[in-house]
């Protein structure tokens, strides 16, 4: 059980343009989802968290009119990256709580974005 | 903001040799996390630590959370190949849900 998925797994794309990645719980329902970015050889560094019906709240030094965060239902969260430019390019992985224990994170497989 | 160091950054041992990574944070701990990603993979959560002073073992590896609730250490006894790795320590501080990832160590085991 817990098991989270994104979609896609991979994507490139021209600068400029936008790019939207799905996160979601398939056999639970969170009611908050947490998005992260990872640069090579580099740790996970949180972007923001995401829950159900509210705004999302970003970290501090996070563009959030660069980085759309929907959380419409309790099992889908999107992040949508806006006018993508080649320094966006990263790892992007969610995660999410369980109701039921919510002290853990289930993380996705990550999306990896590349921009040209 | 809080900041979460890992030492070492990277390691390289011979399989068969043990394995230390230490996680350190300047402020108080409510719970640390330790997480193991494998190259191109995501993290998956290994085990969490909430009271001062534990220790937790799963097979080789022994986890245990400072008495004063600041830092962390993860210890795998006799490396095999397929504890290549990053570790990272994830951690949060009491009243929060959000979890600060720790710097990683880089494990390598040379066969």
């Amino acid at each position: 059980g817990a098991v989270v998925s994104q979609h896609p797994s991979w994507v490139i794309c021209k600068s400029g343009t936008s790019v939207k990645i799905e996160c979601r719980s398939l056999d639970f329902q969170a009611t908050t989802m947490f998005w992260y970015r990872q640069f090579p050889k580099q740790s996970l560094m949180l972007m923001a968290t995401s829950n159900e019906g509210s705004k999302a709240t970003y970290e501090q030094g996070v563009e959030k009119d660069k980085f759309l965060i929907n959380h419409a239902s309790l099992t889908l969260s999107t992040l949508t990256v806006t006018s993508a430019h080649p320094e966006d390019s990263s790892f992007y992985i969610c995660s999410a709580s369980h109701p039921s224990r919510t002290d853990t994170q289930y993380f996705g497989p990550g999306t990896r974005l590349t921009v040209l | 903001g809080q900041q979460v160091m890992q030492i070492p950054q990277y390691q390289h041992v011979q399989e068969g040799e043990d394995f230390t990574t230490y996680c350190n944070s300047s402020t108080t701990l409510s719970n640390i996390q330790w997480y193991k990603q494998r190259p191109g993979g995501h993290p998956v959560f290994l085990i969490q630590l909430v009271k001062s002073g534990e220790v937790k073992k799963q097979k080789r590896l022994t986890f245990q959370f400072g008495e004063a609730k600041k830092n962390s250490s993860l210890h795998i006894t006799a490396t095999q190949t397929t504890d290549v790795g990053t570790y990272f320590c994830a951690a949060t501080t009491s009243g929060t849900y959000k979890y600060i990832f720790g710097t990683g160590t880089r494990l390598k085991v040379l066969a």
